[in-house]
């Protein structure tokens, strides 16, 4: 069967630094995405993979292992706007997606 | 360029009632997608629509829900009869033609049965 493993929910502090692990076993692969969701909100786009290495976009960067079924979501210099649940997806041999169940992030102060 | 729009945004009915949910997909997105996100879990697809022809449904409940893209743009997605586990946010998502290409989710539709 295909799978997406994440952690269910992580604390941070304002201003430090978090990554968010996810791991995957599929029929495929073409793909993983991050979004973030907020709650009662729809999920956005965050960021795309394809290729083994990371992606920088601001303060969020995004790492994907091929080899290993492996990816993380780093979130730099925290704010109280990032608490929300982050959505690891990736795209299988049909081009469907699968989505992970989500990890849902706290930020203290 | 505006967003995918859904109504209703919330609706409470009781079991063995029916709903409809209407989405309408970005301009120009051919292909349109319908979620089922029960609390806690990610999104779970139903049915999958390029231009006006299904391309997936096998997760679609097809004894109760039922969908149609009749022209190609806007969709409805029906629950009928609805039961107490079809509680959940039901979203609506596109994207440019196929797979290959980001989703763009509505607001999505919160459904509580009672």
């Amino acid at each position: 069967g295909q799978n997406i493993d994440q952690p269910t929910e992580m604390t941070a502090t304002e201003g430090a630094i978090v990554q968010i692990n996810c791991t995957y076993q599929t029929s495929g692969f073409n793909g993983l995405f991050w979004y973030q969701q907020h709650a009662g909100e729809a999920p956005t786009f965050l960021s795309y993979n394809v290729l083994d290495g990371l992606e920088e976009k601001g303060r969020f960067s995004s790492f994907l292992s091929r080899s290993k079924g492996y990816s993380y979501l780093l979130l730099k210099e925290l704010q109280m706007k990032d608490s929300a649940s982050y959505l690891c997806a990736v795209r299988d041999s049909n081009y469907q997606l699968i989505w992970g169940a989500g990890t849902k992030l706290i930020i203290k102060p | 360029e505006a967003g995918v729009a859904q109504s209703p945004r919330y609706k409470i009915i009781e079991k063995r009632q029916s709903v409809a949910f209407w989405c309408n997909p970005i301009s120009g997105h051919a292909t349109l997608y319908w979620y089922q996100q029960i609390l806690g879990q990610g999104p779970k697809l139903l049915i999958q629509f390029q231009n006006n022809g299904v391309v997936d449904d096998s997760q679609l409940p097809k004894d109760r829900f039922s969908a149609e893209r009749l022209k190609g743009v806007d969709s409805t997605l029906k629950i009928q009869p609805a039961k107490l586990e079809d509680s959940a946010v039901y979203l609506c998502a596109s994207s440019r033609s196929g797979n290959r290409n980001e989703q763009f989710f509505g607001p999505g539709t919160r459904l509580t049965v009672l």
